[in-house]
């Protein structure tokens, strides 16, 4: 299966922002899907474990969501930070593989 | 705190092995809660997840690299190691090695990376 994600995306500072990430095949709701950020130079970074938890000291301005009817997660960041400016990832597997959607670029302008 | 630092050659050649190590620091690769992995990312691309092993030394590779990869776990100096055979300019990329949660199956901590160049 795959995991497809927009390329970019673009919003103000302060404003909430949502980023897609559609499985092709299987439903979404089967296996758990993780999110990453990963600042330029830096290594990645988890975000959001089992659909929408967060690991301790990450700000609940990031929330993950399921939708199964689109068969698809989602990543949203509300109060946008210029220091939210980063690649993000989605991550989740099937029996023995995983995969990663092709990440998504976040633009805070 | 757990540490994971890659190291290997920087600088390939094609058709030749790839061979890196992990060193693993702040915590035990015996323990039975984690998987050890690779992941890499191609510059100005994605990640792609390697392969996987777990303590009791069962592996799980990519389909796409499955016939030229290895993953092996060396308890005694708290490692694990990739290889990957029959290099090309295709593998060129930033190598990773992570630890991943048994039970919530998320890449929790990443080494900083290791560059690869197939040459």
């Amino acid at each position: 299966f795959m995991l497809s994600q927009p390329h970019s995306v673009s919003e103000s500072p302060g404003k909430t922002v949502t980023i897609s990430c559609t499985r092709s095949s299987g439903s979404i709701a089967s296996n758990y899907v993780q999110w990453y950020q990963q600042r330029p130079g830096s290594s990645p970074t988890i975000l959001i474990y089992e659909d929408n938890q967060r690991p301790s000291g990450v700000p609940d301005r990031f929330s993950g969501s399921i939708d199964s009817s689109s068969n698809s997660a989602s990543l949203t960041i509300s109060g946008l930070k210029t220091e939210d400016e980063a690649d993000y990832y989605c991550h989740s597997y099937e029996s023995a593989n995983q995969v990663f959607g092709g990440g998504t670029k976040l633009t805070v302008l | 705190q757990l540490h994971l630092q890659e190291s290997g050659p920087r600088l390939v050649k094609p058709s030749e092995t790839l061979s890196l190590t992990c060193d693993v620091s702040g915590g035990s690769i015996s323990t039975s809660s984690y998987y050890w992995g690779w992941i890499r990312q191609p510059p100005g691309k994605g990640l792609e997840w390697i392969g996987s092993i777990y303590n009791s030394g069962s592996t799980y590779y990519s389909p796409s690299l499955n016939s030229r990869v290895t993953i092996s776990l060396y308890r005694s100096q708290n490692q694990f190691s990739l290889q990957l055979s029959s290099l090309t300019a295709a593998d060129t990329a930033v190598y990773y090695c992570a630890r991943q949660r048994l039970r919530y199956f998320d890449w929790a901590d990443w080494g900083q990376g290791t560059l690869v160049t197939v040459s």
